[in-house]
């Protein structure tokens, strides 16, 4: 079945570090692939999202390429802030007919510093 | 627009009882899946329905029921709770067809 692993967190950087988390997926076809943020307290927002191969998503200053070659989806950010600190998931999505399911991985917490 | 509103927030109950949900969709939207989050994981996938019809299920038992109602709202139903039940139930909803969901801030059950 569909699967979504992730790193293992919690990352903690200081203000205006480069952010990398890693995502990997097992599917089978062509999935669309999304980030999702959790702020504490309340719900998912969608981050950004990519629904073909070499496709880039970004939003906010985050970006992630859908890599199908290595069924990755990275997410970055060239320097986070004291805001991005948050519990990020990794996601997948493969519609059947009118059904839409997403598959998320555990979750990586990120923690910015000043 | 409104987005996506559930209700309660938090409630406790006690193993064996019983608990209904409440989930309000965005404007427009007209499916409604609902996910449960225990602490420390990602969400997993519960049910969706669309036009008042379960439409895909995950792997949770049948204790775990809803409804959708024709303003396209819905409710989650738990009997017989257990202990693991306790969770963080999160409401998304998206236009028909959409594989974007907007997602509610979720209702916070604990189970003793």
């Amino acid at each position: 079945g569909d699967s979504v692993t992730q790193m293992e967190g919690p990352v903690t950087l200081s203000e205006e570090a480069f952010l990398t988390i890693n995502c990997t997926y097992t599917a089978t076809g062509y999935p669309s692939l999304f980030w999702y943020v959790q702020y504490p307290g309340e719900g998912l927002q969608l981050l950004l999202k990519a629904t073909k191969a070499d496709d880039k998503g970004s939003n906010k200053g985050f970006e992630a390429t859908y890599r199908k070659e290595t069924t990755s989806f990275h997410l970055e950010k060239g320097s986070v802030q004291v805001s991005d600190s948050a519990v990020y998931f990794c996601a997948l999505s493969r519609n059947t007919g009118t059904a839409s399911k997403l598959t998320f991985g555990t979750g990586t917490r990120l923690q910015v510093t000043l | 627009e409104t987005g996506v509103t559930q209700s309660p927030t938090h409630l406790i109950k006690t193993r064996g009882q019983q608990v209904t949900l409440r989930c309000s969709s965005q404007s427009g939207h007209n499916t409604v899946s609902w996910y449960q989050q225990a602490l420390g994981q990602g969400p997993q996938f519960i049910f969706q329905y669309y036009r008042e019809e379960e439409n895909g299920r995950g792997n949770f038992p049948p204790r775990f029921s809803g409804l959708q109602f024709p303003n396209y709202s819905s409710e989650l139903n738990v009997n017989a709770l257990e202990l693991d039940d306790s969770a963080l139930y999160l409401c998304a909803s998206s236009p028909e067809g959409a594989n974007v969901l907007t997602f509610g801030a979720g209702s916070r059950l604990t189970v003793l």
